[in-house]
């Protein structure tokens, strides 16, 4: 079975700051993890995904994440924070077994101060 | 090229109502998914259709129930509401289930209050 806990359901940096958003996953098989973007009143956006290959992926609007398996983590980060990455962002896990199912954490939002 | 539609955008029914919302895919796309989002949690998978047949379902009850048509897209049917179906209900599609290229293309989903 596959998990996900994002750490933090707030978080709120300075415009120009590090953004840190924090993904710890479980799974029994080698899984697939994607971080999404949701901005109201919108569905989800892939912002990157890791399948297998090189640990870390990079992503649009500045993102990047790294798998670390001995961590069982994959935070999301970008260098410096723009008004416009405000918005909800949720770690997910996939894996095939028995067929396709996203497992979603519940979901960081992301507050940018000016 | 069309991206994944949902209708209709808002949805309020009563207890015991049964509700039908539906969802195109886009274009190549033969898998769809759907989730339900309660407020402020993430998604729930709620079951998968590949090529018409579920291939997949989420710890929802029977009276979540779904369809594919032939064209690939979809209908999620919900059968004797409850307060606690009141979420945003997602439509994901794909251009395949399960495989490590698969990318799920969200729509903005259907927001449903039962009162």
């Amino acid at each position: 079975a596959q998990s996900v806990t994002q750490l933090g359901s707030h978080v709120s940096v300075s415009e120009g700051a590090l953004v840190l958003l924090r993904c710890n996953y479980s799974s029994s098989v080698p899984p697939y993890l994607f971080w999404y973007v949701q901005y109201p009143n919108q569905g989800l956006q892939l912002l990157l995904k890791y399948t297998t290959g090189a640990t870390l992926v990079k992503g649009i609007n500045g993102f990047e994440a790294e798998f670390k398996k001995s961590e069982t983590s994959f935070h999301l980060t970008k260098p410096s924070a723009h008004m416009s990455d405000a918005a909800e962002y949720f770690c997910a896990v996939s894996a095939q077994t028995g067929g396709f199912k996203t497992i979603f954490g519940a979901g960081t939002r992301l507050f940018v101060k000016a | 090229e069309t991206g994944v539609t949902q209708s209709p955008t808002h949805l309020i029914k009563t207890r015991g109502q049964q509700v039908t919302l539906r969802c195109s895919s886009q274009s190549g796309h033969n898998t769809v998914s759907w989730y339900q989002q309660a407020l402020g949690q993430g998604p729930q998978f709620i079951f998968q259709y590949y090529r018409e047949e579920e291939n997949g379902r989420g710890n929802f009850p029977p009276r979540f129930s779904g369809l594919q048509f032939p064209n690939y897209s979809s209908e999620l049917n919900v059968n004797a509401l409850e307060l606690d179906d009141s979420a945003l209900y997602l439509c994901a599609s794909s251009q395949s289930p399960g495989s490590e290229y698969n990318e799920q293309f969200f729509g903005p989903g259907t927001r449903l209050t039962v009162l």
